[in-house]
């Protein structure tokens, strides 16, 4: 356990449906970061916040996602109108100022029906 | 993004050494040298990182070439738990930089009791 927690771990919908994932860092972690990861693939790099300011968005982040980090705290990915290339692992990271390590969260695996 | 290259996978046995190959030719000088692992049915967990010196810490060494465009990732004594995709990865220090993370598809190391 990395300390980052997320939620739900796994999520069933049907195609055109809307889902949110939450991801709840290690306290003092300032920098929050959004992976996803496909079968047999690396995690590819999604967003990217730095307190509640996000700092750059992947081209892979069509207008269907928003992610939002209201108070630097939490952070949600939703999904809009979900499709069936959306289904993937949906990975969370953080990191505290000065630090270089990513600490992982155990994902959320997204199937869509 | 400068890009790695890694065997897709590599065979070990039980309490022997590991020497995981990374090939990153086209390194800049701000780019540390990141491993990441990722076992089965878990986030990636950080390993070990570097610039230009080998360095050592509890999980492992890293072994990087007088010119940067290589490096070695060894474990000194493989357990089953070892049994993972290892993921070599260049990040940019750069002010300003999100320091994301960008992966390839890594080697998947098995260990044979």
């Amino acid at each position: 356990d990395t300390g980052v927690s997320q939620d739900p771990r796994h999520k069933i919908t049907k195609r055109g449906q809307n889902v949110t994932f939450r991801c709840d860092p290690i306290s003092e972690h300032n920098r929050l970061y959004w992976y996803r990861q496909t079968l047999g693939q690396g995690p590819e790099f999604l967003t990217y916040f730095q307190n509640e300011a996000q700092l750059e968005k992947s081209r892979l982040l069509s207008d269907r996602f928003s992610a939002e980090r209201p108070k630097g705290s939490f952070s949600t990915l939703e999904i809009q109108r979900t499709e069936q290339g959306d289904s993937a692992m949906y990975l969370c990271a953080t990191r505290g100022t000065g630090s270089s390590e990513q600490y992982f969260g155990p994902g959320t695996r997204l199937t869509v029906t | 993004d400068a890009k790695t290259t890694q065997p897709n996978s590599m065979e070990s046995n039980e309490e022997e050494p590991v020497h995981l190959p990374c090939n990153h030719s086209t390194i800049s000088g701000t780019d540390y040298i990141h491993w990441y692992r990722q076992l089965p049915s878990q986030g990636p967990e950080y390993v070990i990182h570097g610039l230009t010196s080998n360095v050592n810490n509890r999980m492992a060494s890293l072994a990087i070439a007088e010119d940067r465009k290589s490096s070695t990732l060894i474990l000194h004594r493989a357990t089953l738990r070892d049994a993972a995709v290892y993921y070599c990865i260049l990040r940019d220090y750069r002010s300003g930089a999100t320091n994301k993370l960008i992966f390839g598809t890594g080697t998947l190391l098995a260990v044979q009791p």
